[in-house]
């Protein structure tokens, strides 16, 4: 199975801050990695796919960067909504593994 | 605008079957480009792919769980189900059904994503 860890694993941040989340594989993956946000007691959400494509309706304050082994999720400027936990999963190949997720907090 | 919606028992006994559905509105299971997946999530941890299926059958499942696990579709119903042999309390956490939307990438290989999530159903394995 591939891995995938996220890091930091919780972070605190402020509104109006810009704030970067980082998903490595174990192996390369290319481009094939999604996004998804999680509030307490909901299903994920998709947020980004194939990397860096901004799924429909989410907000362009939301990007995705990276290939190979290395990615990153950018959040521009937080707003209060954006206080949730992030996971990123790879889709190269099954079992299509997820990342332990990342705690974004209001500092 | 397509909708899942699990449902099953709350509470299985250890050794016991669990059992799920998922019941797809405002859509078809029979939709090309789509696949049909499971996921759970343990108190307090990560996401975990269980497996997915096509509406032709086609089925690809966590090896962790290969063993236990067979997802299964109903063309008629539009829904898809999730069954899960000799649980263990290891088996407790919230289930959800999840559509995969499969899209062509580079090199004629395929992008597949969770596009549209269920609200997911709590289950709890004890005795």
């Amino acid at each position: 199975d591939i891995q995938m860890t996220q890091s930091p694993s919780s972070l605190s941040a402020s509104v109006g801050d810009r704030v970067t989340i980082t998903c490595r594989a174990s192996q390369s993956i290319s481009s094939y990695l999604n996004w998804y946000q999680q509030k307490p007691g909901k299903a994920p959400k998709l947020l980004i796919y194939a990397a860096s494509s901004l799924q429909s309706g989410v907000p362009s304050r939301f990007s995705g960067s990276g290939s190979g082994t290395d990615f990153t999720l950018t959040i521009s400027s937080l707003q209060p909504e954006d206080f949730a936990t992030y996971c990123c999963q790879q889709s190269y190949s099954t079992p299509y593994t997820f990342g332990q997720g990342t705690n974004l907090e209001i500092k | 605008q397509v909708q899942l919606q699990e449902s099953g028992p709350g509470l299985v006994k250890p050794s016991e079957t669990l059992s799920l559905t998922c019941t797809v509105s405002g859509g078809s299971v029979t939709s090309s480009s789509y696949y049909w997946s499971w996921i759970r999530q343990p108190p307090g941890k990560g996401l975990e792919y269980i497996g997915y299926i096509y509406y032709s059958g086609s089925t690809s499942y966590s090896p962790s769980l290969k063993s236990r696990v067979t997802v299964s579709v109903d063309t008629s119903k539009n829904q898809f189900s999730l069954k899960l042999t000799s649980v263990t309390a290891a088996d407790t956490a919230v289930y959800y059904c999840a559509r995969v939307r499969e899209e062509v990438g580079p090199s004629n290989r395929y992008y597949y994503y969770m596009d549209v999530w269920g609200k997911g159903t709590t289950v709890t394995v004890s005795s």
